[in-house]
C-alpha cells in the first residue's frame, strides 16, 4: 500500500458528461501529480500541484482542471468527455518537489466512456 | 520532449531464469532516473531513485545500473519468479520534479 488514495476505481459515463477524480496523498506530502495511461501510451503528466499552488502543466487537454485543496487533497475534473478520454488516471504524492524525491502512486481510477 | 525508451516491450522467461532490460535516455537532460514496478490493478511501485553516473541499487534480487553518460540504464532480475511477472517502469526527472516515462517493459516468468 502506497498511502495514495484515490476515489473512485472504476466509472463509467456518457460522452458529453463531466467527472471529478479524488486524491489523497500520503499523510505528509505536498505534492500532487496527476498522469494519464491510455492504450499504447506510457504515463503522460497531466498537472503537479505543491501545497496547493499549480506548479506544473503537462499535456492536459483544456477541458480538463485540477485542484488541490488546504487540507492537500486533490481532484482532477474531466468534462465534455469524449471516448478517447477512456484511460487510467493516476495520482501520485512526494514529499516536496525536488527533482530525485520517490514519488509515490495511487492504484489509479478507471474511466470508460461510452 | 524529451523520449525515454524502453527496451525489449515484453520479455517471457522461465523460472530461475536471470533477465535483465534497458532503459535509455537523453543524456543531456538528466537528473535522476527512476524504476518502477507495476502489476495490474494495483500501485506502480517505487523500486529505486538513481542519480549518480555508475551508481548500483539492489533491493532483493532486483538490481540497477546507471550511465549518465551515455544515457542509459539496466534493470536486473537474478533467478526470476513468477511473482516478478510485472510491468517494469523507468522515468526520468530532468528540469523538473516531474517524470517522463518510458512505455514499460512487461516481464511474464512462467513456472
Amino acid at each position: 500500500d502506497s498511502g495514495v488514495t484515490q476515489t473512485p476505481k472504476h466509472l463509467i459515463t456518457a460522452t458529453g458528461q463531466r467527472v471529478t477524480l479524488r486524491c489523497s496523498p500520503r499523510s505528509g506530502d505536498l505534492s500532487v501529480y496527476w498522469y494519464q495511461q491510455s492504450l499504447d501510451q506510457g504515463l503522460q503528466f497531466l498537472i503537479h500541484y505543491y501545497n496547493g499552488e499549480e506548479r506544473a502543466k503537462g499535456n492536459i487537454l483544456e477541458r480538463f482542471s485540477a485542484q488541490q485543496f488546504p487540507d492537500l487533497h486533490s481532484e482532477l475534473n474531466l468534462s465534455s468527455l469524449e471516448l478517447g478520454d477512456s484511460a487510467l488516471y493516476f495520482c501520485a504524492s512526494s514529499v516536496a518537489a525536488v527533482r530525485g524525491d520517490t514519488i509515490y502512486f495511487g492504484e489509479g481510477s478507471w474511466l470508460t466512456v461510452v | 520532449i524529451l523520449n525515454v525508451e524502453q527496451s525489449p516491450q515484453s520479455l517471457h522467461v522461465q523460472e530461475g531464469d536471470s533477465t535483465n532490460f534497458t532503459c535509455s535516455f537523453p543524456s543531456s537532460n538528466f537528473y535522476a532516473l527512476h524504476w518502477y514496478r507495476w502489476e495490474t490493478a494495483k500501485s506502480p511501485e517505487a523500486l529505486f531513485v538513481m542519480t549518480l553516473n555508475g551508481d548500483e541499487k539492489k533491493k532483493g534480487r532486483i538490481s540497477a545500473t546507471l550511465n549518465t553518460k551515455e544515457g542509459y540504464s539496466y534493470l536486473y532480475i537474478k533467478g526470476s519468479q513468477p511473482e516478478d511477472s510485472a510491468t517494469y517502469l523507468c522515468a526520468l526527472n530532468s528540469g523538473y520534479s516531474t517524470l517522463t516515462f518510458g512505455k514499460g517493459t512487461m516481464l511474464l516468468v512462467s513456472p
